[in-house]
């Protein structure tokens, strides 16, 4: 089945700590983004890549980092720099300006 | 700055009945605009994309058009079902600036649906 799976669904983060949300896309599609959704808010972006080893920041990218060194995956890292983060995070990808596919999100809650 | 608006941010429909979704943008300088449906919980499903050349797309009993000039889109939703209840959330690409990135999905903050049966 192509899509893009993120994992894991649920994930509870202490004060303090780094946590790191899975994004892995079998669409072969070079453009890799990640958006947050806060209730009321719409998404916002938080990074994006369009090819290997390459990512910019979106609007929202304080307290998170990135990296993209394979074209199927693109993992997140909520840092404890983060003052705010529980949310609801979603992992999208397309083909350059093309039609974008998104992941069944993660759920991440600061206990 | 671009911004996408959609209005109006809850409906509720009877069953069976057609319907029509708005959304505006500012900038008419856009690639794609695309849409998309959220469940409770769950990601994005897109429905429809429109290329910023074509003026409709339909996809059963769905059809969305697009004014580039007038930074408008609408969806129809032909004979409503239950199962349709859900967030119609969309989002427009700006055109790509030269020597610059790609442009990235700007989102309205949704339509949520209610069809009662």
């Amino acid at each position: 089945d192509g899509g893009i799976t993120q994992s894991p669904k649920y994930l509870f983060r202490k004060e303090g700590q780094n946590v790191t949300l899975s994004c892995e896309q079998n669409l072969n599609h070079d453009a890799m983004y990640w958006y947050r959704q806060d209730p009321g808010q719409g998404l916002r972006l938080i990074y994006y890549s369009q090819i290997v080893n390459d990512f910019q920041k979106g609007d929202i990218a304080e307290g998170y980092s990135v990296s993209r060194e394979k074209k199927e995956s693109f993992p997140l890292t909520v840092t404890s720099a983060q003052k705010n983060p529980t949310a609801f995070y979603l992992c999208a990808s397309s083909p350059s300006w093309g039609e974008a596919f998104f992941g069944q999100g993660t759920r991440l809650t600061v206990v | 700055k671009q911004e996408v608006t959609q209005i109006p941010a809850a409906l509720s429909v009877p069953e069976g009945e057609n319907l029509v979704l708005n959304c505006s943008f500012t900038d008419s300088a856009i690639y794609n605009l695309q849409w998309f449906r959220q469940d409770p919980g769950k990601g994005l499903t897109s429905l429809l994309l429109i290329q910023s050349s074509q003026r409709e797309q339909t996809s059963g009993r769905l059809n969305a058009s697009l004014d580039k000039s007038s930074g408008r889109s609408t969806l129809y939703i032909a004979a409503s079902q239950p199962g349709d209840s859900a967030t119609y959330l969309c989002a427009v690409r700006p055109t790509p600036t030269y020597g610059g990135s790609q442009g990235n999905l700007i989102f309205g903050k949704g339509t949520k649906l209610s069809v009662k049966p």
